[in-house]
């Protein structure tokens, strides 16, 4: 059964940092992996789709790595903003169907 | 990216009534969708996956007949809470899944609450 593990829970860092979010599945026979950004009292939006044979993809100041083999992903937030804050989540097909996700890491940026 | 509306946002019913909720993909075609529910302060949590034409797959401990779903076209499934109680007040989230990509797209959920 695979299990999504996100670290940390929290995180609050000053404006315009660097930061790095954390992923690990136990797994590894995955096809893809993907981000997620949640608001309060929203939905989820995909920030990033990562395919098994891929090694990272890019969009705008993220940045998404995936390590298969050590059942790893690390999502990249370049420069942050406020408007960055969010939940982030991450999450993996188990099977060919239903996503598994992580707990999600709760972020904080401060003006 | 791919669009997911879900309808309505926010609903407020009695206990004991009964509640639909709609979630269609916009501008592209979902063989699959799935329905989660959330609690304050912790993740989805997965309650069925729901293919075209064909009856949903629940998961362990949620009832199916009273989270009845049908998934009728491609563009369109629907989740019905019957006889609602309190406790059955959550955040319910549906997503698609693009056929052809297999990525999912996340409706902006429903806010439901059981007086």
């Amino acid at each position: 059964k695979q299990e999504v593990t996100q670290i940390p829970a929290a995180l609050s860092v000053p404006e315009g940092e660097n930061l790095v979010l954390n992923c690990s599945f136990t797994d590894s026979a995955i096809y893809n992996l993907q981000w997620f950004r949640q608001d309060p009292g929203k939905g989820l939006t995909s920030l990033l789709l990562i395919q098994s044979s891929q090694r990272e993809q890019t969009s705008g100041r993220l940045n998404a790595s995936l390590d298969k083999s050590s059942g790893r992903s690390t999502l990249y937030i370049a420069a942050s903003q406020p408007g960055d804050s969010a939940t982030y989540l991450c999450a993996v097909p188990q099977g060919a169907q239903k996503l598994v996700f992580g707990q999600g890491t709760r972020l904080t940026i401060n003006p | 990216g791919a669009v997911v509306s879900q309808h309505p946002s926010r609903v407020i019913c009695k206990s004991g009534t009964s509640v639909k909720i709609e979630c269609r993909s916009l501008d592209f075609q979902a063989t699959t969708m799935f329905w989660y529910r959330q609690f304050p302060k912790q993740s989805l949590m997965l309650m069925a996956t729901s293919n075209e034409g064909s009856k949903a797959t629940y998961e362990q401990g949620v009832e199916k007949d009273k989270f009845l779903i049908n998934h009728a076209s491609l563009t369109l499934s629907t989740l019905t809470v019957t006889s609602a109680h309190p406790e059955d007040s959550s955040f319910y989230i549906c997503s698609a899944k693009d056929s052809f990509t297999n990525e999912q797209f996340f409706g902006p959920g429903t806010r439901l609450t059981v007086l």
